[in-house]
């Protein structure tokens, strides 16, 4: 199986910071890498799929980029609303592997 | 507008077994392979299992193995996830999610907003 290592599990910042979360994936998994924000008790929301394309409807301040089995998303300037969970997740197959999340939460 | 609306979480005993239904609309659900996904408190996101458009294709994470069942019925644009042999580690939110169309080399979205099983005596 494909193991997915999110880092950091936590993060404080401020509205108005650009922050970057990072996963790696532990075998080439190519761009296959999908990028979800969840918020307690609502759906989990596509941010970022095949590692750089942002979803429609989600604002331009979030981003997506790989090298090798790296991948990184990043939130140009935070806004109140994007205090939550974010996961990143493998496609390549069964076991679609998610990171272990990282909650971002206000400073 | 898709909408995916999950329904028949609640409490059961260990051993013992549940149905969930997911109902779709919005969207040519017949064409979209559908997944199961589940969030147990303290713990991130996994997956749980997948189903293709035409139900000819199925897979399970190793721990429902044997124990879940993932089918659907396009005519009613629904899709159910039988879940026999509880124990605690399926106490979770149960969340269902359209693929795009494929989950394999594909995404899940959008996702519906869950339903909670808790497995307790």
């Amino acid at each position: 199986d494909i193991q997915m290592t999110q880092s950091p599990s936590s993060l404080s910042a401020s509205v108005g910071d650009r922050v970057t979360i990072t996963c790696r994936a532990s075998h080439i998994i190519g761009n296959y890498l999908n990028w979800y924000q969840h918020k307690p008790g609502k759906a989990p929301k596509l941010l970022i799929y095949a590692a750089s394309s942002l979803q429609s409807g989600v604002p331009s301040r979030f981003s997506g980029s790989a090298f090798g089995t790296d991948f990184t998303l990043t939130i140009s300037r935070l806004q109140p609303e994007d205090f939550a969970t974010y996961y990143c997740q493998e496609s390549t197959g069964s076991p679609y592997r998610f990171g272990q999340g990282t909650k971002l939460e206000i400073k | 507008e898709v909408q995916l609306l999950e329904s028949g979480g609640g409490q059961v005993q260990p051993g013992g077994s549940l149905r969930l239904s997911c109902a779709a609309s919005g969207f040519a659900f017949s064409s979209y392979s559908m997944t199961w996904v589940r969030l147990s408190p303290g713990k991130g996101l996994e997956w749980v299992a997948v189903i293709s458009g035409n139900s000819v294709d199925l897979d399970y994470a190793d721990s429902v193995k044997g124990r879940f069942s993932i089918s659907r019925d396009n005519s009613k644009s629904t899709l159910y996830l039988h879940m026999n042999s509880l124990s605690a580690e399926d106490t979770a939110v149960y969340y269902c999610a359209s693929c795009s169309p494929h989950c394999l080399r594909g995404w899940f979205g959008p996702w519906g907003q869950g339903t909670l099983v808790t497995v307790s005596s």
